[in-house]
């Protein structure tokens, strides 16, 4: 089945302890990208990449770091968690086609940092 | 003024009915996408759109790229299609950058 798997589903976590949301595709998808989800506020991007070693910053990069070594993973690093990083993330990925094409999410992480 | 802005942003709707779900954006724009995203939080990938109309099932949406003006309709509303719609603009072709409106809660009842 095609999917965008994201780890773990939900996390509490304490202000400064560095961890990894973890993005997963199965479709060979060239694109990959990280939101959050904030009441009010709706869907930013945090980052995007359009292939592997290619990242670039979306609209809100602060506190994230990603890294793309391979096509299928994109994985989300928040190196020092702050309290205004709870929110709901998202991943998704799309194929490249020299046109646009669907995006696929994945199931979204429910991040509370205290 | 937001990029994209959707109306309305809360609809009610007694099943059967027939909805409408607007999208206007100021950008110029490469596609725009329709997410439906149900309580409990998943995102689904609805419509893709370009140009012209699209239709899958009871959901058919639209796309006026001289008015940048998109809407979603839902035919025969059911209590089953009660979610967020969100409404993305892709503002150029090979990129990954998306802009999403704030969502419109459809909420239908029996």
């Amino acid at each position: 089945e095609a999917q965008v798997t994201q780890n773990p589903r939900y996390l509490i976590t304490v202000t400064g302890k560095k961890l990894t949301v973890t993005c997963s595709q199965n479709m060979n998808h060239e694109y990959m990208s990280w939101y959050r989800q904030d009441p009010g506020l709706g869907l930013r991007q945090i980052y995007y990449s359009m292939n592997v070693e290619v990242t670039d910053k979306g609209d809100v990069p602060e506190g994230y770091k990603v890294s793309r070594k391979e096509k299928r993973n994109f994985p989300l690093i928040l190196e020092s968690p702050s309290p205004n990083q709870t929110s709901l993330y998202f991943c998704a990925s799309r194929k490249w086609g020299g046109m646009n094409t669907e995006a696929f999410f994945g199931q979204g992480t429910r991040l509370t940092v205290v | 003024k937001n990029e994209v802005e959707q109306s309305p942003q809360n609809l009610t709707a007694q099943e059967g009915e027939f909805i409408t779900i607007n999208c206007s954006y100021s950008v110029g724009i490469s596609a725009l996408h329709w997410l439906q995203q149900h309580p409990g939080g998943g995102i689904v990938s609805l419509f893709m759109l370009s140009s012209g109309k699209k239709k899958h099932g009871r959901l058919i949406a639209t796309i006026n790229i001289q008015e940048k003006h998109s809407s979603l309709h839902i035919t025969a509303s059911h209590p089953r299609d009660s979610a967020v719609y969100i409404c993305a603009v892709r503002l150029i072709i090979n990129t990954d950058k998306l802009i999403f409106g704030t969502g419109t809660r459809l909420q239908v009842f029996p």
